[in-house]
């Protein structure tokens, strides 16, 4: 079946940092995969997406790229701010799955001033 | 903002209740989903609809039901609830084949003592 396992926190950086959640996945045929973030008290939100092989997503200075090779879609920002603090999850789509979704367990992030 | 609401955001049970959560959306789309959120494991699906009377489990589905008998409705039902039921539920939504992105509803906060 799918799985997806990410970077396993929690993660403290200083404002400014630079930022990588690893992600990597178990699917088979070509998942779309996602990033969503919660943050402290809120649902989730759609932060980036891709589709197919060698796609980046990219959103609010956070990108991802689609890397079937390694089967893996890590997330990265140039810069992180204190408001970035949240929980971030990598999840999976299956193809012909009616659009279920599989998740990570989570990554929190906290970004100290 | 995707059009979901979800009732009640907070509820307080016993243990051997049943509860009914209701998920409720005003975009119109086919595919509804349950997840549970617990600490240490993500979001996981509970069940899931592809439409109106159509609904099928997910990973966690035991001790769950859902009912679907109109588009913007979509409820779960813990027949006889448990401790190890208390979680945060969210529900999502997705329009499905022009897109396979997930929108989130707020949650609902669920504890049975």
């Amino acid at each position: 079946g799918n799985s997806v396992t990410q970077m396993e926190g929690p993660v403290t950086l200083s404002e400014e940092a630079f930022l990588t959640i690893n992600c990597t996945y178990t699917a088979t045929g070509y998942p779309s995969l996602f990033w969503y973030v919660q943050y402290p008290g809120e649902g989730l939100q759609l932060l980036l997406k891709a589709t197919k092989a060698d796609d980046k997503g990219s959103n609010k200075g956070f990108e991802a790229t689609y890397r079937k090779e390694t089967t893996s879609f890590h997330l990265e920002k140039g810069s992180v701010q204190v408001s970035d603090s949240a929980v971030y999850f990598c999840a999976l789509s299956g193809r012909g799955s009616n659009y279920k979704l599989t998740f990570g367990k989570g990554t929190l992030l906290t970004v100290n001033p | 903002d995707a059009g979901i609401t979800q009732s009640p955001r907070h509820k307080v049970t016993e243990t051997g209740t049943p509860v009914t959560l209701r998920c409720h959306q005003t975009e119109n789309h086919r595919y509804m989903y349950w997840y549970r959120q617990d600490p240490g494991h993500g979001l996981r699906l509970i069940h899931y609809s592809y439409g109106v009377k159509d609904t099928d489990k997910g990973e966690v589905s035991d001790g769950y039901s859902v009912s679907r008998s109109k588009t913007e409705d979509f409820l779960l039902t813990l027949e006889s609830a448990t401790s190890s039921q208390t979680s945060v539920y969210f529900c999502a939504i997705t329009a499905g084949v022009s897109t396979d992105t997930q929108y989130f509803g707020p949650g609902t906060r669920l504890t049975v003592l």
